[in-house]
């Protein structure tokens, strides 16, 4: 049992490259999310799906897509990097039913944007 | 809307000193709250949850109450250990409906020997 699990680990792109980080679980999570981590800002949700094939804007959506084909896999695209961009990246997944709704994060991806 | 603050870091102690670290919350209906911890190059973990008032949560010898009279889930730690030196988020959610995490900014701890 892997658990949540995020590739790559590290990236570095130019501004205007684009890009594709994938989250994968096996714990057949209804609920998935992608959250950004920068220094002093905590974690804020960028974009979240609560079923295969539904997506939804969190709290900083813009520069961002997303897609949820298969119920174990979650994809976040970045179309066009810029600098801002640059942050360490958490996907995480939990079940939808109350009470039973923890969160468990992947290892996270370090993504610089020169 | 919601919202998760916590007292800045970092919070640096000797081992086996007693451990306090803040969290105050506003929010718009009625919130689970949770403490989430971050150890270095590592995803967070779910340290500990409490889902109504005057619930407590407990974990690896952490504590947090959940008040609602002060808006307040405090987490306590009775003798810190070199181990515990890690980023600790405190984090809301409400109970009503579908609803994300909301985070605060964290707090940095390290321990000394």
């Amino acid at each position: 049992n892997a658990g949540v699990t995020q590739t790559p680990k590290f990236r570095v792109l130019k501004t205007g490259q684009s890009m594709t980080l994938l989250c994968a679980q096996d714990m057949n999570h209804e609920y998935m999310y992608w959250y950004r981590q920068d220094p002093g800002m905590g974690l804020r949700l960028i974009h979240y799906s609560v079923g295969e094939g539904t997506t939804a804007k969190g709290e900083v959506p813009d520069g961002y897509n997303v897609s949820r084909l298969k119920k174990q896999n979650f994809l976040l695209g970045l179309e066009s990097a810029a600098p801002s961009q640059t942050s360490v990246y958490f996907c995480a997944s939990s079940y939808s039913r109350a009470g039973l709704n923890e969160q468990f994060f992947g290892p996270g991806t370090r993504l610089t944007v020169l | 809307g919601n919202s998760v603050t916590q007292m800045e870091g970092p919070v640096t102690l000797s081992e086996e000193a007693f451990l306090t670290i803040n969290c105050t919350y506003t929010a718009t209906g009625y919130p689970s709250l949770f403490w989430y911890v971050q150890y270095p190059g590592e995803g967070l973990q779910l340290l500990l949850k409490a889902t109504k008032a005057d619930d407590k949560g407990s974990n690896k010898g952490f504590e947090a109450t959940y008040r609602k009279e002060t808006t307040s889930f405090h987490l306590e730690k009775g003798s810190v250990q070199v181990s515990d030196s890690a980023v600790y988020f405190c984090a809301l959610k409400l109970n009503s409906g579908y609803s994300t995490l909301t985070f605060g900014k964290g707090t940095m701890l390290l321990v000394s020997p």
